[in-house]
């Protein structure tokens, strides 16, 4: 069964770095993901999509600030220079034959 | 710039059939996109409902399948979301996304939502 796996919640200081982790379930690890933001009360934004060889391809407006990368069954997501609007809940998709999966969500509070 | 809109009764009746449409500009729902239906129940995470090819094909999540029909009306360049038999556990914020081509099936542009509350 197609499932990904996040943390509920991560944090990290203004103008530090993070790294969140999405896990792709056993027998999946060569799948392809997204990363998606949600802010505060807003709909979800479309951040990038991430191979298992860490390569990556961001949506159009998307800072440098965020990046992608990979190992094994994990996926990443780095935000670098964290900003007051980097607050949000984020979520990885991924797809199968005919099946779309989302991950639960992580919760990022900017300190 | 591809925009995607939900619109719809923000009120359905438990028991009664949720009926949304999304309207997209800026790209043809003829072009070889899928496009979807996700949810986000009040305070949880994002479910995805079900996505239809440009084509007419359409995939629908094993929990929900027996309730939804997803289907295109490319003339007006929308696509539309039936879920039947609604209870207050269909209370959500439904979005429409534009769900990929080819080997990246992301749901690259999102519609902002619209919130259903299933009444009793």
């Amino acid at each position: 069964q197609l499932v990904l796996t996040q943390s509920p919640s991560a944090s990290a200081s203004l103008g530090a770095s993070v790294k969140l982790t999405c896990t792709l379930s056993s027998g999946h690890s060569s799948y392809a993901i997204a990363w998606h933001q949600q802010q505060p009360e807003k709909g979800p934004r479309y951040l990038m999509w991430l191979n298992s060889d860490g390569s990556h391809s961001k949506g159009d407006g998307i800072p440098d600030r965020f990046s992608g990368s990979s190992s094994g069954a994990e996926r990443y997501l780095t935000i670098s220079s964290l900003q007051s609007e980097d607050e949000a809940d984020y979520y990885c998709q991924t797809w199968g034959t005919g099946i779309w999966v989302f991950g639960g969500g992580t919760k990022l509070t900017v300190l | 710039q591809v925009q995607l809109q939900e619109s719809g009764p923000g009120l359905v009746k438990a028991s009664e059939t949720l009926s949304l449409t999304c309207t997209v500009s800026g790209y043809s729902i003829s072009g070889a996109y899928y496009w979807g239906w996700i949810r986000q129940p009040p305070g949880k995470g994002l479910e995805w409902i079900g996505n239809i090819y440009h084509s007419g094909n359409t995939y629908y999540n094993s929990s929900l399948k027996t309730r939804v029909n997803i289907s295109v009306d490319t003339s007006k360049n929308q696509f539309s979301l039936k879920l039947s038999s609604v209870s207050a556990a269909d209370t959500a914020v439904y979005y429409c996304a534009r769900g990929g081509t080819g080997s990246y099936l992301v749901f690259d542009y999102w519609g902002q939502g619209t919130l259903v509350t299933v009444s009793s």
